[in-house]
């Protein structure tokens, strides 16, 4: 069955220290992936998306993710984090290209330590 | 303002009792769907409609029922809630059924069934 993992939680970091949150998942192909944030109070809104090509993708409010296929990984990273991006984030994977097909994985709250 | 409103934000009913959830967009989108957000389950799919009068189930889409008569509207009905439907509902809307439009969400509707 398909998979997506989030290993870790909770995180805490200090303000302008760097972020990254991991995401692995269980396929053989390679998926559609994205990951989404969910501020307080709010909808998951779409940080960034990979379907193909270069392996660097670059999102909204400076975060970027790396997918490595050898490692079925999409992490998400941000140079210098900042107290407005505490928040839950999900990763998300497709297989079918198809909306109604992507799978969650349970999120990483991320709070942030002046 | 254009996008997705979700009514109401918060609801607490008794076990037995109906309870419809209302989602509305404004962006003319085809498709939309209704997930349920549990701690450690990340977001899970209950229905989606891919245009007015279609509708489709997703992964948890026992004990709920949706209809979609006008585009813009996609509302969810509980038709005898239980406690273990207590959650945080949230509708989104998406262009296309491809997934690389990213998925647009409302701000969620946290319902607490006693």
């Amino acid at each position: 069955a398909q998979s997506v993992t989030q290993p870790d939680i909770h995180i805490t970091v200090s303000e302008g220290a760097s972020l990254e949150l991991r995401c692995n998942y269980s396929y053989g192909a390679t998926p559609y992936l994205f990951w989404y944030v969910q501020s307080p109070g709010q909808g998951l809104q779409l940080l960034l998306k990979y379907f193909s090509g270069d392996t660097l993708v670059q999102g909204i409010k400076g975060f970027e993710a790396e997918f490595k296929r050898s490692q079925s990984s999409f992490n998400l990273r941000k140079p210098s984090v900042h107290w407005s991006d505490a928040a839950e984030y999900f990763c998300a994977v497709d297989r079918y290209s198809s909306a109604s097909k992507i799978i969650f994985g349970s999120g990483t709250r991320l709070s942030i330590r002046p | 303002d254009a996008g997705i409103t979700q009514s109401p934000r918060y609801k607490i009913t008794e076990t037995g009792r109906q309870v419809t959830l209302m989602c509305h967009q404004t962006w003319s989108h085809s498709y939309m769907f209704w997930y349920r957000q549990d701690l450690g389950h990340g977001l899970r799919l209950i229905y989606y409609s891919a245009a007015a009068d279609i509708t489709d189930k997703g992964e948890v889409p026992d004990g709920y029922v949706v209809s979609r008569s006008k585009t813009e509207n996609f509302p969810l009905t509980l038709e005898s809630a239980t406690r273990s439907q207590t959650s945080v509902y949230f509708c989104a809307s998406s262009e296309s059924s491809s997934a690389g439009d990213g998925l647009f969400f409302g701000e969620g509707s946290r319902l607490t069934v006693l």
